[in-house]
């Protein structure tokens, strides 16, 4: 089955500072990724994502970037601020048939501070 | 439009005693449907997921069940917890080649 990692699992940065979190996945097949922010005691919610078919994508002060060759796909956030301060989690899953069912993969969490 | 519901929201339960969570979702129809564990605020793990009524598969072995008798409510149940059940549960719906939504989440605290 498919294996996410992801890295660091902490990350603090001083606000307009950019911050950059890195994933990989060991599944060829996979070509749907996500990434969610979960804010403490609440549920992730999706903040952006990408399919194989584009290398980069880009949604005001947060852009992904996926490397289909390398299996890696990066979250960067510029100009942080304190309430960027959440657990950023990637996610991987294939649309492909047979039994995946849409089944997505999560990596483990980045704790990212944005210090004033 | 779509919306999804978890309840209940937080949960105190003694060792032994048994489990069942709901969840609903509502201005879809046949979506997939999920059950995930995070145990401390990290790492989602996937307990069960099914794509119609009747359908369940479970991804790891353990302490809990799950059940879709109907095309749009999804239940998770136990009947004996153990301590480490503990978690906080989520429920999350998909339909398409989208991302999942995920419920409000229920925080399990097994005594």
């Amino acid at each position: 089955g498919e294996n996410v990692e992801q890295h660091p699992s902490t990350l603090s940065v001083q606000e307009g500072d950019s911050a950059v979190i890195k994933c990989t996945y060991s599944d060829s097949a996979s070509n749907y990724f996500p990434w969610y922010k979960q804010e403490l005691g609440k549920r992730p919610q999706l903040i952006i994502d990408i399919r194989s078919n584009v290398g980069e994508k880009k949604d005001q002060r947060i852009a992904v970037t996926l490397n289909k060759t390398a299996k890696h796909f990066s979250l960067h956030i510029t100009e942080t601020q304190p309430e960027d301060s959440a657990v950023y989690f990637c996610a991987a899953s294939s649309s492909a048939g047979g039994t995946s069912y849409g089944k997505l993969t999560f990596g483990q969490g980045t704790i990212l501070t944005v210090h004033p | 439009s779509q919306t999804i519901h978890q309840w209940p929201a937080t949960l105190v339960q003694p060792v032994g005693s048994p489990l069942s969570l709901e969840c609903t979702v509502e201005g879809t129809s046949n979506p997939n449907l999920y059950w995930y564990r995070q145990a401390a605020g990290r790492g989602l793990q996937l307990l069960f997921y099914s794509v119609g009524i009747g359908q369940i598969s479970s991804e790891v072995p353990q302490n809990l069940s799950a059940s879709r008798p109907q095309d749009r409510q999804f239940i998770l149940s136990s009947k004996k917890l153990l301590l480490s059940d503990s978690g906080f549960y989520l429920c999350a719906w998909k339909q398409g080649v989208g991302g999942y939504t995920f419920g409000s989440g229920t925080r399990l605290t097994v005594v």
